[in-house]
């Protein structure tokens, strides 16, 4: 079992529509919990980060943490064909070590 | 603020070569951690390093070793390359000192090509 898993896809959605990222993670020693955004060709971008369980928003975009369900998602309200890309799902533990997950690779059409 | 960079953009060598990659933090930044990214995949954590040691380390074998210089800029050596160490070598920077820190800062990559 890797230990952070996340779809791979394509998830595909329409413009406008909201898109849903899964991401679950085998560590229960695990404390911060981030989400990238990857273009083709080009480096992690981080969009999110969230600590603690719950949502956490900014803009269009929303996390959710569950430590019991040692899950968390991504959720992006209004998808724009510009948020076509991989999203990596990374996790660290207290030791500060970080583990990404393979992504997802989301396309929006138009 | 240049950023985190990176050089070379891209590399070609041949299996069994060595290689040196070469990576100068953002500024302000002590902490210097490098990612190994194969196609399809996401990046894995190689190692980090900070006050010129190495401060963690991923499950990568020795042929991968680094080094930090006093300014902060970091290089990443691979010996006796194989056709699997194909992939874009990332370099990330953050202020250290803080294990929870996020890793924000990440350097355009060197695309490693073993032929």
């Amino acid at each position: 079992q890797k230990e952070v898993e996340q779809n791979s896809g394509p998830l595909s959605v329409p413009e406008g529509a909201i898109a849903s990222l899964n991401c679950t993670y085998s560590d229960r020693g695990s404390q911060s919990f981030f989400w990238y955004r990857q273009y083709s060709g080009k480096s992690p971008e981080l969009i999110m980060s969230i600590y603690s369980n719950g949502d956490k928003e900014d803009g269009r975009f929303t996390a959710q943490l569950n430590k019991a369900s040692q899950y968390v998602s991504l959720l992006i309200r209004d998808s724009q064909p510009s948020d076509s890309a991989t999203y990596l799902c990374a996790v660290r533990t207290n030791a500060g070590k970080s583990t990404f997950g393979d992504g997802t690779t989301l396309t929006v059409k138009p | 603020d240049a950023g985190v960079t990176q050089s070379p953009t891209h590399l070609i060598k041949t299996r069994g070569q060595q290689v040196t990659l070469r990576c100068s933090p953002k500024s302000g930044h002590d902490t210097v951690s490098w990612y190994q990214q194969a196609l399809g995949q996401g990046p894995q954590f190689i190692f980090q390093y900070y006050e010129e040691e190495e401060r963690q380390r991923g499950n990568f074998p020795d042929r991968f070793s680094g080094h930090q210089f006093p300014n902060y800029s970091s290089e990443l050596n691979v010996n006796a390359l194989l056709l699997g160490d194909s992939a874009l070598y990332l370099c990330a920077s953050r202020p250290g000192g803080d294990w929870g820190a996020v890793e924000a800062f990440f350097g355009q990559g060197t695309r490693l090509t073993v032929v």
